[in-house]
């Protein structure tokens, strides 16, 4: 166990619809990070957070967006959904970003389908 | 820039053999490398990592990897293949300028055969 938390586990919804991935980091750790992991595109960085602040972008489309809260748990909204969009979403936390010895801890994902 | 390349996409070795998963990289400066890996719908778990100490860093499960800095290299082993290992193992690197960022390798998946 990461120590990272996803919910939910599992999301099934239909094409256009909004959903929202939720990712509470480990104690201590002020970033996050969003992953997408598909068959055919593979693990694809998304957007990572610092302290609140948004401080790195990715591969992420302008459908999604996400954000960290006060209490450093972080939310992904997907809208407009496409069949496309099913993949494994992954959450991982670290503790800084001012050293190299940083290390991500990855949640166990949530699996979303669009039908 | 800071890249890093998974020479292979799959690799397949028999029970009992020695595994060699390759990775390649490329930084500016000195780099901090991961690995990881990932068994099948199951989230990325640290298998081990470099950080300018000791060039040969031993991990979970009997896996050990090689910093060389002259090949720009830091391959993953082991010695002795479990079925267990079945499983996409990721190379990382980290770039360190104020904010880390995190460069994955494209993966690559272990095949182990009984």
């Amino acid at each position: 166990d990461s120590g990272v938390t996803q919910t939910p586990k599992h999301l099934i919804t239909a094409t256009g619809q909004r959903v929202t991935l939720r990712c509470s980091p480990r104690s201590g750790d002020l970033s996050v990070y969003w992953y997408q992991q598909s068959l055919d595109q593979g693990l694809q960085f998304l957007i990572q957070y610092y302290n609140g602040e948004e401080r790195a972008k990715g591969n992420i489309l302008e459908r999604f967006s996400a954000q960290q809260f006060p209490d450093l748990h972080s939310e992904l909204n997907l809208s407009s959904l496409e069949l496309g969009d099913s993949a494994l979403y992954f959450c991982a936390s670290s503790v800084t970003i001012q050293r190299g010895t940083d290390t991500q801890y990855f949640g166990p994902g949530t699996r979303l389908t669009v039908l | 820039a800071q890249s890093v390349t998974q020479l292979d996409s799959h690799v397949s070795v028999s029970e009992g053999t020695p595994v060699l998963l390759r990775c390649n990289y490329s930084s500016s400066y000195s780099p901090s490398l991961f690995w990881y890996v990932q068994h099948p719908n199951k989230g990325l778990q640290l298998l081990l990592k470099y950080t300018s100490a000791a060039t040969l860093v031993k991990g979970i499960n009997g896996f050990e990897a090689e910093f060389k800095k002259s090949e720009t290299s830091f391959h993953l082993t082991k010695p002795s293949a479990h079925m267990s290992d079945a499983a996409e193992y990721f190379c990382v690197v980290i770039r360190v300028t104020g904010v880390n960022q995190f460069y994955f390798g494209t993966g690559t998946s272990l095949t182990v055969i009984p």
